[in-house]
């Protein structure tokens, strides 16, 4: 899972596998944010989950959160080649509008 | 029509030169990010701003200056590069202060390199 002191973290699947990523924060929030960025591009929003909310589902994405544990997931069914990138959970953005991103899951699907 | 643009893309710069990297965003957004991403690493926050007139440090602001001169445009610069500011750096534009959940919209990235 991403955050604190761990790397960057790396997955490779077969396309049409079931993944989920994981991510944990250490200071408290109401929102978490997952972004996703594909080679030589900028990150870009795929979803964003409220602590009300708990679990959030957008086509093939699901993100859930648990603010008792700090924690937040983001699952895509039925994997494609061109999910193939670096996933990013961010947190913050509520107060200052600043965001801090985790180290990141690289996601390779094979086709 | 690309709402957050970086220029240049590719820079190469000598140590002790000075760089600055532009950023125009279109989305009419108030707030403007400067972030820089290093090889297995996450994005890092080095200035932000609320509007014109506005620059804030972010957790690395270390030899690093920002400018932001209108609503459109805020730039990053470097007086004296140093090769550990070999990075890639990206900025964004997001929602006002406050707002609960505030997207970030991120340019393709300027990628720099310090010989």
């Amino acid at each position: 899972s991403q955050w604190g002191e761990e790397n960057l973290q790396a997955l490779s699947i077969q396309e049409g596998e079931d993944v989920t990523m994981n991510c944990s924060y250490k200071t408290y929030t109401t929102v978490v944010q997952w972004y996703r960025q594909k080679s030589g591009k900028g990150p870009a929003q795929l979803i964003l989950i409220r602590s009300n909310e708990r679990e959030k589902r957008s086509g093939r994405l699901r993100a859930t959160l648990d603010t008792s544990s700090q924690s937040s997931s983001l699952s895509i069914t039925g994997t494609l080649a061109t999910d193939t990138a670096v996933y990013f959970c961010a947190t913050g953005g509520t107060n200052t509008g600043k965001l801090t991103f985790g180290d990141g899951t690289v996601l390779t699907v094979k086709p | 029509e690309a709402a957050v643009t970086q220029s240049p893309r590719n820079k190469v710069a000598v140590t002790g030169g000075k760089v600055t990297l532009s950023c125009n965003q279109t989305n009419n957004h108030n707030n403007m990010y400067w972030y820089r991403q290093d090889t297995g690493h996450g994005l890092r926050l080095i200035h932000y701003s609320y509007g014109a007139g506005s620059t804030e440090k972010g957790d690395i602001p270390d030899g690093y200056k920002a400018s932001r001169p209108s609503q459109e445009n805020f730039s990053l610069i470097l007086e004296l590069a140093t090769p550990s500011q070999t990075s890639v750096y990206f900025c964004a534009s997001g929602g006002d202060r406050g707002q609960s959940g505030n997207t970030l919209y991120f340019g393709e990235g300027s990628r720099l390199i310090v010989v």
